[in-house]
């Protein structure tokens, strides 16, 4: 039962274009979303996140949206870099409980 | 300024054998998570603590088995390696809203 998605297995764009990453959830009682960023044989690292009373967070190149009504949230980079090439999780707790859900993931590759 | 440290990196098990991944943070965080990541399922936890002496499964716990004897330290035990165990496992701690995690161990069981 899979309650953060991300459909997006992989994503390609170029470099100093906009990727967006996407995230869908079932619970409504998440209130706390969260995106990790990971490069290959290193852990997740925080990247941004944003809580349930707003609908967007902003963190230089990173904006993360949130559509409650939809359970759906994105990721914006731009412009994007190479570097930015890493797979994306997107996660989710809720205030009432003790646990993170995350989604598949979605690898973005960045084209120079 | 070391954060989560996860050991070893990589380990090869037969099936059956049995090992512990250690997991030490020095953020004196309270909470405390072991994952593990298979390709294209994500993260799925299998325990999590919140504290010294209280652990809770999470949604794979099968298989495994952990402690917390101390803030600083929560290894995971796998007790008789099966080939479904083939994984990356992670170790995270939890600051506020946060998670941090380990650098991971890449476990073959074959």
């Amino acid at each position: 039962d899979q309650q953060v998605k991300q459909n997006s297995p992989s994503l390609s764009v170029q470099e100093g274009r906009i990727s967006i990453l996407n995230c869908d959830y079932t619970n409504s009682m998440f209130d706390y979303f969260l995106w990790y960023k990971k490069y290959p044989a290193e852990g997740p690292t925080f990247l941004i996140s944003i809580s349930s009373i707003k609908d967007k967070n902003e963190d230089g190149r990173f904006t993360v949206f949130l559509n409650k009504s939809a359970k759906h949230l994105s990721l914006h980079i731009v412009p994007s870099q190479p570097g930015d090439s890493a797979v994306y999780f997107c996660a989710a707790s809720s205030n009432t409980g003790n646990q993170f859900y995350f989604g598949t993931g979605t690898s973005l590759t960045v084209i120079p | 300024n070391a954060g989560v440290t996860q050991t070893p990196k990589f380990r090869i098990l037969k099936i059956g054998q049995s090992m512990t991944l250690q997991c030490t943070q020095d953020m004196n965080h309270n909470y405390m998570y072991w994952y593990r990541q298979d390709p294209g399922m994500g993260l799925k936890l299998i325990y999590y603590s919140v504290g010294a002496g209280i652990t809770d499964k999470g949604e794979v716990p099968n298989g495994y088995n952990v402690s917390r004897s101390t803030t600083e330290d929560f290894p995971l035990r796998l007790e008789l390696a099966a080939p479904s165990q083939t994984s990356v496992y992670f170790c995270a701690s939890r600051g506020g809203e946060k998670l941090f995690f380990g650098s991971g161990t890449q476990l073959s069981v074959l």
